[in-house]
């Protein structure tokens, strides 16, 4: 496996459903990230690493066991969380661009 | 607040050159990045400008204005596989290792 891998790629739940999304850097990488890409809408964050953001509904929930590796935990979702959910990580080396690298995502459709 | 204006949509020919403008007000700022998109796949990096100028990379280039706050992404010799959206983005904290602030993209399409 090489770059950012993301499982499952497509996901259909129910809204009283758990289900988790995985993704793993085979990048050497230092930091992950979760974004939420709607319609319409610009990628927005959703976690660095397993840092809590109080902008995000408690539903979501990140966890970082370890540098390569990277879950979102779904609890009781709504309809309006169907959205492709986009794993991305970077280098962090001082200077320079560390640009982020992004994996295909998983497409999350909540019924 | 942090705000990225990009437009939603450009058409272009094959074979022209197009220019895609972002403008930017964040409260900090640490370099300004340019993503392809193509739909269905995940955002692929194409330029990082931190400092004004210009910097070219074969068919595409990125200008940077701090002082405007604006950027743009040139490609020239357009193909139809440049057909995709294309993502401004900038980092606003100081620190390296930070999540982007993205902009809504705007959607290009190369026609014949």
């Amino acid at each position: 496996e090489t770059g950012v891998t993301q499982t499952p790629r497509h996901l259909v739940m129910g809204m009283t459903n758990k289900k988790s999304l995985k993704c793993e850097q085979h990048l050497g990488h230092n930091a992950m990230y979760w974004y939420k890409q709607s319609a319409k809408k610009p990628l927005e964050l959703m976690f660095e690493e397993q840092t809590e953001n109080n902008s995000v509904p408690s539903r979501f929930s990140p966890e970082c066991p370890n540098s390569s590796h990277l879950f979102l935990h779904l609890h009781t979702l709504q309809p309006e969380d169907s959205a492709l959910y986009l794993c991305a990580s970077s280098r962090g080396a001082a200077g320079g661009p560390n640009e982020q690298f992004f994996g295909p995502g998983t497409r999350l459709t909540v019924l | 607040g942090q705000n990225i204006d990009q437009p939603t949509e450009m058409t272009a020919t094959e074979g022209a050159i197009v220019q895609i403008n972002c403008t930017y007000q964040t409260s900090g700022f640490n370099g300004l990045f340019w993503y392809q998109q193509h739909a269905g796949e995940a955002p692929t990096f194409l330029s990082y400008n931190v400092l004004d100028g210009l910097e070219e990379k074969g068919r595409f280039s990125s200008f940077l204005s701090r002082s405007k706050g604006y950027s743009y992404l040139l490609l020239k010799e357009l193909q139809m596989k440049d057909s995709a959206s294309y993502l401004c983005a900038v980092r606003d904290r100081p620190s390296g290792n930070t999540p982007l602030v993205f902009g809504k993209g705007t959607r290009l399409s190369v026609i014949a």
